[in-house]
């Protein structure tokens, strides 16, 4: 079975501060993404990896950057929190053939 | 823009019944598709993917796809309480050959 596990399921941090949610994956997939889940606005992609030191955007990257210096691991950071990025994380990694296995998710919120 | 719709329900269906769930797509170029399962409060979970033309069965579930109309749907047959979730058609057709989510429908059975 693949597992993808996040860092934490639960996190509240205070507006301005620099959040990392960590994802990590033991299947050695190339390829890991990072969403947002907000109700009425469903699941949308911010950044994915094809390989180590790779990142690309995806639809909404503003405010936030990404990290991959071990194939296994995929690293989301807000560099200054806003409330605005209370949200649900959920970082997901390709099996093959596009089909995507998620990680428990990170429920946000910025006060 | 590149779309997937569905219709957000509540689907309310009796336990026993068929649960039929459609989902349309803008991408005429689109070829790879994926019906995800997400409990209230919990990560999605891949269910069924498809990228012929027809019909393909997986237990109880069946996932219909029709390129020339542009929807793919997903049949749940004797549906159960714990099939109550929301239900997210997926298709390949982002910028960079992403995953597109649907926002999801709401499918509650009744026992």
């Amino acid at each position: 079975d693949v597992k993808v596990t996040q860092s934490s399921r639960y996190l509240v941090k205070r507006t301005g501060e620099k959040v990392f949610l960590e994802c990590v994956q033991d299947m050695d997939h190339e390829n890991m993404f990072w969403y947002r889940q907000d109700p009425g606005l469903g699941l949308r992609l911010i950044y994915f990896s094809y390989d180590v030191k790779m990142k690309e955007k995806g639809d909404i990257p503003e405010g936030y950057s990404v990290s991959r210096e071990k194939k296994e691991r995929f690293s989301l950071i807000l560099e200054s929190a806003s409330t605005n990025q209370t949200s649900m994380y959920l970082c997901a990694t390709d099996g093959g053939a596009d089909t995507q296995y998620f990680g428990p998710g990170t429920r946000l919120t910025v006060l | 823009q590149k779309e997937v719709e569905q219709n957000s329900g509540p689907l309310s269906v009796p336990e026993g019944a068929i649960a039929s769930l459609n989902c349309t797509y803008s991408d005429r170029g689109s070829q790879s598709f994926f019906w995800y399962r997400q409990y209230s409060g919990k990560s999605p979970e891949l269910i069924m993917f498809i990228y012929s033309n027809g019909d393909k069965e997986d237990g109880r579930f069946t996932a219909q796809l029709n390129k020339a109309s542009q929807y793919v749907s997903l049949l749940i047959r004797d549906s159960q309480p714990s099939d109550s979730a929301t239900y997210l058609c997926a298709v390949i057709g982002g910028s960079q050959g992403n995953l597109i989510f649907g926002k999801g429908t709401k499918l509650s059975v009744k026992p």
